[in-house]
């Protein structure tokens, strides 16, 4: 019963290092986003996949890109880390039907130094 | 684009006092609502939701919600709250335009005093 897989939990990188962050579902949801979260903004959408082999982007996509090579992996990359990308980042999955809303990762916690 | 908004950021109250907190958006067509709520250290879950229908929502450890549509507004209520109850809470809308995209409100720190 594990739902949506976060790694890493934390996360510490110098600036303009590289990382990728993995988030992984075991619900078979069509959909999966990758959101961030910084005091008093909420969340603000990253990348979105609506299906395997697809990605959109967000709110805030900047600096960050996404694979979904395979259907229950949605994988966030930073090229070239910058402390403004110091945040919370969640993961979540959804059916293609929005009823059920999404379910969320517990969040890995990035800090650039 | 569709916007939330969720007042009153930081609320302090004691045990058995009640909550209410706002949600507004912006969106003037078919809405699916939502909130949510994240305790401290924690990930995000799932509340309560307004699909159609009664417009008064009842969800998970005595929460509610009334959605109004002429206010554009989704409150959520609780009668007594309980310490644990300390968290913070996230208004969410989808416009139900062929996508799933929550656009999610700044969030309410509720911190309940014993």
């Amino acid at each position: 019963n594990a739902g949506v897989t976060q790694t890493p939990k934390f996360r510490v990188l110098k600036t303009g290092q590289s990382m990728t962050l993995l988030c992984a579902q075991d619900m078979n949801h069509e959909y999966m986003y990758w959101y961030r979260q910084d005091p008093g903004m909420g969340l603000r959408l990253i990348h979105y996949s609506v299906g395997e082999g697809t990605t959109a982007k967000g709110e805030v996509p900047d600096g960050y890109n996404v694979s979904r090579l395979k259907k229950q992996n949605f994988l966030l990359g930073l090229e070239s880390a910058a402390p403004s990308q110091t945040s919370v980042y969640f993961c979540a999955s959804s059916y293609a039907q929005i009823n059920y809303g999404y379910t969320f990762g517990s969040g890995t916690r990035l800090t650039v130094v | 684009a569709q916007s939330v908004s969720q007042h009153n950021h930081h609320v302090i109250l004691s045990e058995a006092a009640s909550l209410e907190l706002g949600c507004n958006y912006s969106y003037g067509g078919t809405v699916n609502l939502f909130w949510y709520v994240q305790y401290p250290g924690q990930h995000l879950q799932l509340l309560l939701k307004y699909f159609s229908g009664d417009p008064l929502v009842k969800g998970i450890k005595g929460f509610e919600a009334e959605f109004i549509k002429s206010k554009f507004s989704f409150n959520l209520r609780k009668p007594s709250v309980q310490w644990s109850d300390t968290a913070e809470y996230f208004c969410a809308v989808n416009t139900g335009h062929g996508n799933n995209r929550l656009a999610f409100g700044k969030g309410n720190q509720v911190v309940v005093i014993p």
